[in-house]
């Protein structure tokens, strides 16, 4: 059975500056997918950067980029030039490619990031 | 094209009673979920649908009724409310299966409270 761990319940960061949330999985799958999900305090779940394990070069979405370590089951999240709006609970999920027919998202317990001002 | 839709937001129930949960999507997409969502535990899956006519059980199953009569709809029933399905419930659905077009864009939630 595949398992998310998020170490980091809490964090904080002043507006600007950088902060990386951590993410480790246990799979003994090879082709999957990592998902950074975030949750602001609307509850809206929204997808914030996506990950193919088959693909070696880290995903970036502007501000928002990942340090992928296959072989460590490492895979955190880089939040550049924090934003007041970046203030919100972060999941890590993982998905199986390839599951058969469910899409199932594995989810981490969630690290809750407030951006200081 | 207003992805995926939630009703209601919120809702007190009484031990016992029953009640839909609906969820809708416009995207077309063929897939769709329930998940819960728990302090301190993350998501879970409760049921699922590959498409119309096919639901399957997930993770947390007991408890939830689903059906898929149309794409677009993917209701979740609670036959007989219990304090243990207090949680925030949101639906989600993705083009396709795993492997392709697989991102899961999910509705805003619906906050449950069991007394």
């Amino acid at each position: 059975a595949q398992t998310v761990t998020q170490s980091q319940p809490e964090m904080s960061v002043q507006e600007a500056e950088t902060v990386t949330l951590s993410c480790t999985y246990d799979t003994s799958e090879s082709n999957y997918y990592l998902f950074w999900y975030k949750q602001p305090p609307s509850r809206q779940m929204i997808l914030v950067i996506r990950q193919e394990a088959y693909k070696q070069q880290n995903a970036t979405e502007n501000r928002f980029s990942v340090n992928f370590q296959k072989a460590a089951k490492s895979f955190s999240l880089k939040i550049s030039d924090s934003q007041l709006g970046d203030t919100a609970m972060y999941f890590c999920a993982f998905m199986k490619r390839y599951g058969g027919a469910t899409n199932k998202l594995i989810f981490g317990t969630g690290t809750l990031l407030a951006v200081q001002p | 094209n207003a992805g995926v839709t939630q009703t209601p937001k919120f809702q007190v129930l009484k031990t016992g009673q029953s009640m839909t949960l609906q969820c809708a999507q416009d995207m077309n997409h063929e897939y769709m979920s329930w998940y819960r969502q728990d302090p301190g535990m993350g998501l879970r899956l409760i049921h699922y649908s590959v498409g119309a006519g096919i639901t399957d059980q997930g993770e947390v199953p007991n408890g939830y009724n689903v059906s898929r009569s149309t794409t677009e709809d993917f209701p979740l029933r609670l036959l007989s409310a219990a304090p243990s399905q207090t949680s925030v419930y949101f639906c989600a659905s993705s083009q396709g299966l795993a492997g392709y077009q697989e991102t899961q864009y999910f509705g805003p939630g619906t906050r449950l409270l069991v007394l």
